[in-house]
């Protein structure tokens, strides 16, 4: 299965722009990049997805590299509330293949 | 909805005790999982279904059964419990689209299980 690296954390002002990278550098043509978060004592929650074009939402923006090596998770103001880490997950939607392999993520800091 | 909803939320057991976890979702979603999640760690895949009647093995499968006999329910039994075993364990749901992209999963709010 492909990987992806993330930095183990980040730090950011409240109502800031906060840019989370991701790099999967030996992602297949038909894998997909997932991101989901995970706020403290919850379970994850899915935030965006995709797979070349770059996606928005109410919740993020998706950057994805014109060579999908990497991509990058955009919260455009950040809140105290976005503090969670923020996992960057491939899956392959060939076939039967919907298991999402999560690393450590990201944790985010949402400074006041 | 309710969502994807997990009992119970906490439990303590002994070692070799057994006990079954149990999940539930009412979105008709096809496919549905557990994971597991260790301190400081990410979910680890434990076993997932793709339909009433069919499971399969995920990254760490041993020490615990499942089985898919509705659409609604996923049950994860721990047969004789060990202490490796503590964990967060969550289930997690989606509606699978063939041909497509993978759907979101919406996962449930966890068990805490420690085992002594």
């Amino acid at each position: 299965d492909a990987k992806t690296t993330q930095p183990n954390s980040m730090e950011s002002n409240e109502e800031e722009p906060v840019h989370l990278p991701c790099n999967h550098s030996t992602i297949s043509g038909t894998d997909y990049i997932h991101w989901y978060r995970q706020l403290p004592s919850q379970g994850p929650e899915y935030v965006i997805h995709g797979l070349t074009s770059n996606v928005n939402n109410r919740m993020a923006s998706l950057a994805i590299a014109e060579d999908r090596k990497s991509s990058t998770l955009i919260l455009h103001r950040a809140t105290l509330r976005d503090a969670a880490v923020y996992y960057c997950i491939l899956s392959n939607s060939g076939g039967s293949n919907y298991k999402l392999t999560f690393g450590k993520g990201t944790l985010l800091t949402v400074n006041p | 909805n309710a969502g994807v909803t997990q009992t119970p939320k906490f439990q303590v057991l002994k070692t070799g005790q057994s006990m079954t976890l149990q999940c539930a979702q009412d979105m008709n979603h096809e496919y549905m999982s557990w994971y597991r999640q260790d301190p400081g760690m990410g979910l680890r895949l434990i076993h997932y279904s793709v339909g009433a009647g069919i499971t399969d093995q995920g990254e760490v499968p041993n020490g615990y059964n499942v089985s898919r006999s509705t659409t609604e329910d996923f049950p994860l039994r721990l047969l004789s419990a060990a202490p490796s075993q503590t964990s967060v364990y969550f289930c997690a749901s989606s509606l699978r689209i063939k041909g497509g992209s993978t759907d979101t999963q919406y996962f449930g709010p966890g068990t805490r299980l420690t085992v002594l």
